[in-house]
């Protein structure tokens, strides 16, 4: 139950895109497409914005999209706004019924 | 409108037990899956347990197997996290998270409730 792997940071000014991944093994992101993305803003809990790897649920930007390449998965942040920035994790489902998150990304809009 | 909200947080000592309760209300508990996800001072999110809608499985990380347990009131729409030999590093944050319909991530989270293990 090793986390997935994601960039401590990133960054861009507002209106560019950025894009943050999530590389896993064969037996999590690379074995289904049950990537999730979720947003959390200091102190508050975390929020859904993407689910089985590229899944907006209702109310979320379209600004916000996800992919997935093999055992690594994306989330592309698109129009960068201020209030974008945020702590990102992405999530799988594994093949030992259990879940793992990465690390987690500190997304700094400039 | 959903809502998840979690108790049972605190200070304690180390080697202490704990029960965090979550309660759910504005949605149809009993048939959905749930989870526990936790998160230490400064760090990032850890999965930690779930299980099924009625019950009967449950799943746990590798870090809490053995001295967690989750379990569920259906009839009181509660959820539970019984925590024994508690340690330093399982000061956190815990939240319940509702497993999401037909995909396996969360969409719907309590506000946390914050365990301190400190002697």
């Amino acid at each position: 139950q090793s986390a997935l792997t994601q960039p401590a940071s990133v960054s861009g000014s507002p209106g560019q895109s950025i894009t943050i991944s999530c590389t896993g093994t064969s037996s999590d992101v690379g074995r289904y497409n049950y990537v999730a993305w979720y947003q959390q803003h200091p102190g508050e809990a975390p929020k859904l914005i993407i689910y089985d790897v590229s899944n907006r649920p209702s109310g979320v930007s379209d600004r916000f999209s996800g992919s997935k390449s093999g055992n690594t998965g994306s989330l592309t942040i698109s129009g960068l706004q201020a209030e974008d920035e945020a702590d990102y994790y992405c999530s799988s489902y594994t093949a030992s019924n259990t879940w793992v998150f990465g690390g987690g990304t500190k997304l700094t809009v400039l | 409108q959903v809502q998840l909200m979690e108790s049972g947080g605190g200070v304690v000592q180390p080697g202490t037990s704990l029960r965090l309760s979550c309660a759910a209300s504005a949605f149809s508990f009993t048939t959905y899956g749930m989870h526990w996800v936790r998160q230490a001072p400064g760090k990032g999110l850890e999965w930690v347990a779930n299980i099924w809608y009625d019950g009967r499985n449950k799943y746990y990380a590798n870090s809490v197997r053995g001295r967690f347990t989750i379990s569920r009131d259906n009839s009181k729409n509660l959820l539970y996290l019984q925590i024994n030999s508690l340690r330093a590093e399982d000061t956190a944050v815990y939240y319940c998270a509702r497993g999401q319909a037909r995909a396996n991530s969360f969409d719907v989270w309590g506000q946390g409730t914050m365990v301190t293990v400190s002697s």
